[in-house]
Formats: C-alpha cells, structure tokens, sequence
C-alpha cells in the first residue's frame, strides 16, 4: 500500500490565521481525499483532490474556508482558513490503495490543530 | 442521507473476553471495510469484505457481511491489550464511502 508523509503533525494557530497541511505520497496517485476527525468522533470528508482539476467539496464545506491545491499526482496541500476555535481538529488526508479491493484506504499520520 | 449506524458506541472488556461491534447501513452496500485507529493514531485498513454472507477470518478477528449487504460485524475473540482502539466500519455506496461512529474498545484494568 502507499506511504504517505503528513505535515505538520500538530500545530496551535492563532484565530483569524491559516495553516496549510500538506500530504506527500510515495506513488502516483489520481484521487486524494481530506478528512476532519474531532476528538472521539468519526472522519467527515472535507472534499477530495484531484490532480489537474478544483476540487470536489462536500456539504457544509467551501473552498473559501479550505482551499486545496493538486499540483501533480503526488502531492496534496489543505489549507484551513482564517481559523477559529471551532476548526480545532484532527486533519488527515487519505488515498485509496492500489488495488482497492485489497488494500482500502491508507491515511496521513494527521495533523492535530488547535486554534486559540 | 445514507447512513452506517455502528454500535456501541464504547464497549469495556476484561482481558481475555470477547469484542463485538456491529454496523448497519440503511441502503446496500457494494462492499464494506474495516479500519483500526489506536488512541492518537490514525485509521489503518483491515480487511474489505465484498460477498453476500461472505466471512473472513484474521487470527482473533472474525468479519461478517451480512446477506443483504447491509450489516457487517467484527467479532474479536479474547481480547488483549494490543487490541485497544476504536473499530471503524466504512460502506460503500454509490461510489460513496460512508463512515460508522466507531466502536471502541476499552480494556478494563
């Protein structure tokens, strides 16, 4: 399955300021996907990225708020706009293995924020 | 909205006893998986499960589709200590993948 390199791992923001999370993947991948994660909750999928083209955003979610770039079939970065206390969360990007009837999804390490 | 309802939400198991934790989804389901998360780490894929009335074993861990395609369980028999976490199921739907609650699984000391 894929290895997927997630940055930063954990970081405290102050409200009103942006972080950017980026996902680096050992292979070629077409679809990448970001979740949120609150504490001791299921994952919510924020959108899924695909290379050459916007992103795909899901209900409740827009690209003002979390813009994602998609510049090659590797790489991946979300970004979490002008934060508040409420975008506190686990953050974690995903790819579908190569054989998807085999190996499912494998995820980023995640990057817990905290915005204060 | 599709949903995957997954229960219990906790569950408190001495050491040694059995786990279960059960999904249900409100629509049929193409194929459903199953994800570990230990505590302050991220989901890790187990097992997929594709077949109606398909079972699948891995050493302690027994995974059932159900019938109908629309419930799946995870049975782990005696549990140890390295089984702490949280079980998630996921289905997929309409090229959707649609996430339980999760399960987890509470060692008492």
């Amino acid at each position: 399955s894929a290895v997927i390199s997630q940055k930063p791992s954990r970081d405290i923001c102050q409200r009103g300021t942006s972080l950017t999370i980026q996902c680096q993947v050992d292979s070629q991948v077409t679809m990448m996907f970001w979740y949120r994660q609150q504490p001791g909750q299921s994952l919510t999928l924020i959108a899924t990225a695909n290379q050459g083209s916007e992103a795909t955003y899901e209900s409740g979610f827009v690209i003002d708020k979390f813009p994602i770039s998609r510049p090659n079939l590797t790489f991946s970065t979300l970004t979490v706009s002008n934060m508040s206390p409420e975008d506190s969360s686990i953050y974690l990007c995903s790819v579908e293995g190569r054989a998807a009837m085999t190996y499912g999804y494998t995820f980023g390490s995640g990057t817990r924020l905290t915005v204060v | 909205g599709q949903q995957v309802m997954q229960i219990p939400q906790y569950q408190h198991v001495q050491e040694g006893e059995d786990f279960t934790t059960y999904c249900n989804s409100s629509t049929t389901l193409s194929n459903i998986q199953w994800y570990k998360q230990r505590p302050g780490g991220h989901p890790v894929f187990l097992i997929q499960l594709v077949k109606s009335g398909e079972v699948k074993k891995q050493k302690r861990l027994t995974f059932q589709f159900g019938e109908a395609k629309k419930n799946s369980s995870l049975h782990i028999t005696a549990t140890q200590t390295t089984d702490v976490g949280t079980y998630f199921c996921a289905g997929r739907s309409n090229y959707q993948l649609i996430w339980g609650a999760g399960t987890k699984l509470i060692i008492k000391p």
